[in-house]
């Protein structure tokens, strides 16, 4: 079973520029999440979605930060403009939403961002 | 408020060695606990799980967790750690919404 995908794996990029991160999640996957994991810290939950709709972005610096699951399936993590803090790993995980409490998540191998 | 605290930041460990990593928790409602690990250059894998019923669980590659409601506390051990073992590992909870909270991990070195 092929996992979550992400790309790109790494991106530098300078202080106010934009960039765009991509997740695939395992196939029949419903719920998808994405996290910020911050050098030295535990991932933090940005934002989660169920199929194509958004069930918690209350982490979700939304001045900045947007993401979208059009056909509930892919979806894209966008920063525009980019801050020095952002630089972190943006992990991807999936899960078959199968019941509440009963569900595994599945990571992706995260995007490394590096703001200069 | 969901949190997780790990008290533990670099273990240093010789092989063979007993292995206890500190977990602990807050959350008002049904508490679903985790452990991942993170092996150098691989993404966060799931070692074990704890949803209810026997609170000692056992995961893979001699993992085990004891889930303890009366210290809040969900602590990974293994009788004797290997070389392989050396990995960040992150305990979690799950909110109401099935999203994770994780701790701050506990980075572990095992020297051969």
């Amino acid at each position: 079973e092929a996992g979550v995908a992400q790309s790109p794996r790494y991106k530098i990029i300078e202080k106010r520029q934009s960039v765009a991160f991509w997740c695939n999640p395992i196939s029949g996957h419903a719920t998808l999440y994405w996290y910020q994991q911050i050098l030295g810290q535990g991932p933090k939950l940005l934002i989660q979605f169920q199929n194509n709709g958004v069930v918690d972005d209350s982490q979700l610096p939304k001045d900045r930060f947007s993401a979208e699951r059009l056909k509930g399936v892919d979806s894209t993590l966008k920063i525009q403009p980019a801050k020095l803090e952002d630089s972190a790993v943006y992990l991807c995980a999936s899960s078959l939403a199968t019941g509440v409490g009963t569900d595994t998540q599945y990571f992706g191998p995260g995007t490394r961002l590096t703001v200069l | 408020a969901q949190s997780v605290s790990q008290h533990n930041h670099h273990v240093i460990l010789s092989e063979a060695a007993s292995l206890e990593l500190g977990c602990n928790y807050s959350y008002g409602g049904t508490v679903n606990l985790f452990w991942y690990v993170q092996y150098p250059g691989q993404h966060l894998q799931l070692l074990l799980k704890y949803f209810s019923g026997d609170p000692l669980v056992k995961g893979i590659k001699g993992f085990e967790a004891e889930f303890i409601k009366s210290k809040f506390s969900f602590n990974l051990r293994k009788p004797s750690v290997q070389w392989s073992d050396t990995a960040e590992y992150f305990c979690a909870v799950m909110g109401g919404a099935n999203n994770l909270f994780f701790g701050t991990g506990t980075r572990l070195t095992v020297i051969p």
